[in-house]
């Protein structure tokens, strides 16, 4: 069936660095794509989402960018902090549906 | 507060047991939906309300799993004769108005199902 999947499920970064989290997404038919953020014992947190009209998006250090011929999708975190770490979902849905289907998560692991 | 709400955060029941689930959204928003998440998993979407109208329960894994959201505000859901691979976290997001607004999640449930 259609599913939102992830490249990596662990992806360790340095203090100061840029972190950047691929997803792949195979239902052709979405035109609506969200980054979340869950951290341990809490809710997904939204962080960016984009439209299929749109190839890049940018947000607070943050940037969502959507390639649609290969149905792809990253978040890239900028100067990415300790707060940062979490687990990072990407998730889809398209205007002729009502539900939003999330991909595994990657775990954002920071390095001191 | 602000956020949603949900209660009991934590939950062990026994095998068989019957349990509730309360999810309080943000107040004014229109759609509620109750999301499962397994172990290392993404959540995965179990039904969806607008106002008090289930429109979509095709998640629901079981007919043992009922929800409903009687004022278009506060849902519930239910999950009779509980069984062990119900063990997950349930999380409960409303989104102010269609499905593309910004979906706001609670903290969840964790079940636990000896």
């Amino acid at each position: 069936g259609e599913s939102v999947g992830l490249h990596l499920p662990t992806l360790s970064v340095q203090e100061g660095d840029n972190s950047i989290i691929n997803c792949a997404y195979s239902n052709s038919a979405s035109d609506y794509f969200i980054w979340y953020k869950q951290e341990s014992g809490k809710g997904p947190q939204f962080i960016i989402d984009i439209r299929s009209n749109m190839d890049k998006r940018q947000g607070q250090r943050v940037t969502v960018l959507l390639n649609k011929t290969v149905k792809h999708l990253s978040l890239q975190i900028a100067a990415t902090q300790p707060g940062d770490s979490a687990v990072y979902f990407c998730a889809e849905t398209s205007n002729r549906d009502d539900k939003i289907i999330f991909g595994k998560g990657t775990r954002l692991h920071i390095l001191p | 507060g602000a956020g949603v709400s949900q209660s009991p955060r934590y939950k062990v029941a026994k095998r068989g047991q019957d349990v509730a689930l309360r999810c309080d959204p943000i107040s004014g928003h229109v759609s509620l939906f109750w999301y499962q998440q397994a172990l290392g998993q993404g959540p995965e979407f179990l039904t969806y309300f607008q106002n008090e109208a289930q429109l979509d329960k095709s998640g629901l894994p079981s007919d043992r799993f009922f929800a409903e959201r009687p004022e278009g505000s506060v849902s519930t859901l239910k999950i009779q004769r509980t069984q062990q691979e119900d063990s997950a976290v349930y999380l409960c997001a409303s989104s102010l108005n269609v499905l593309t607004d910004t979906q706001y999640f609670g903290p969840g449930t964790r079940l636990t199902v000896l």
